[in-house]
């Protein structure tokens, strides 16, 4: 069971450049979302969503987009980027149950640096 | 609004208990979490509580819940090396967004 899987682990761009960030999970969950991890700041999350065809806008959208045309994927693009976007990126997925439905399943990361 | 308030650092000796505190805000809050985060690794949900409950124990850990001053906190006993992470406190409203509101976390170095 692979979970749920991102990649690259690692990127370097240089500013200016766009890039597609990628997230797939296999457990079926509705719920999908991609965070941004930065020291002292902890996660912050940029986009998530409830299932496909639907998205929404978290703390920092700017600067990123997303699309949920299947389950079981939710890519992140960089549409031009900047050095403030240098940070780990973290995708999560959550099952929608009703009543108890709040572990979020993370991915290992992606490490992006942006010169 | 929403916050989550940790402090940043924890240093214990090996042996020692560790005990990670979180204040949130708000009061509507029905479940609450602890994620650890290993390095290099994103964050596994290490355990959980509701509102309605005033304490959970799960073998060295135990979690401890003052509703009246929107206080969690997570007790580990008999800490480890491998206990080194960093530790995030999050809360959720289910009246609300499905997603939890997460803390900046808690560095925990345990030295031997």
């Amino acid at each position: 069971n692979a979970g749920v899987t991102q990649t690259p682990k690692f990127q370097v761009l240089k500013t200016g450049q766009s890039m597609t960030l990628q997230c797939a999970q296999d457990m079926n969950h509705e719920y999908m979302s991609w965070y941004r991890q930065d020291p002292g700041m902890g996660l912050r999350l940029i986009h998530y969503s409830v299932g496909a065809g639907i998205t929404d806008q978290g703390e920092v959208p700017n600067g990123y987009n997303v699309s949920r045309s299947t389950t079981e994927d939710f890519p992140l693009r960089l549409l031009s980027a900047a050095p403030s976007q240098t940070s780990v990126y973290f995708c999560a997925s959550s099952k929608k149950t009703g009543t108890w439905d709040g572990e979020l399943f993370f991915g290992e990361g992606s490490r992006l640096t942006v010169l | 609004g929403e916050d989550v308030e940790q402090s940043l650092f924890l240093s214990v000796r090996e042996g020692d208990s560790s005990v990670i505190n979180c204040t949130y805000t708000d009061s509507s809050s029905t479940y609450l979490y602890w994620y650890k985060q290993e390095p290099g690794a994103g964050l596994q949900l290490l355990t959980y509580i509701f509102s309605n409950m005033d304490m959970k124990q799960d073998q060295r850990l135990t979690v401890l819940l003052n509703k009246k001053d929107k206080h969690l906190s997570l007790r580990i006993a008999d800490t480890q090396t491998g206990d080194s992470a960093i530790y995030f406190c999050a809360e959720r409203n289910p009246g609300g967004s499905y997603i939890p509101t997460f803390g900046r976390g808690t560095s925990l170095i345990v030295h031997p």
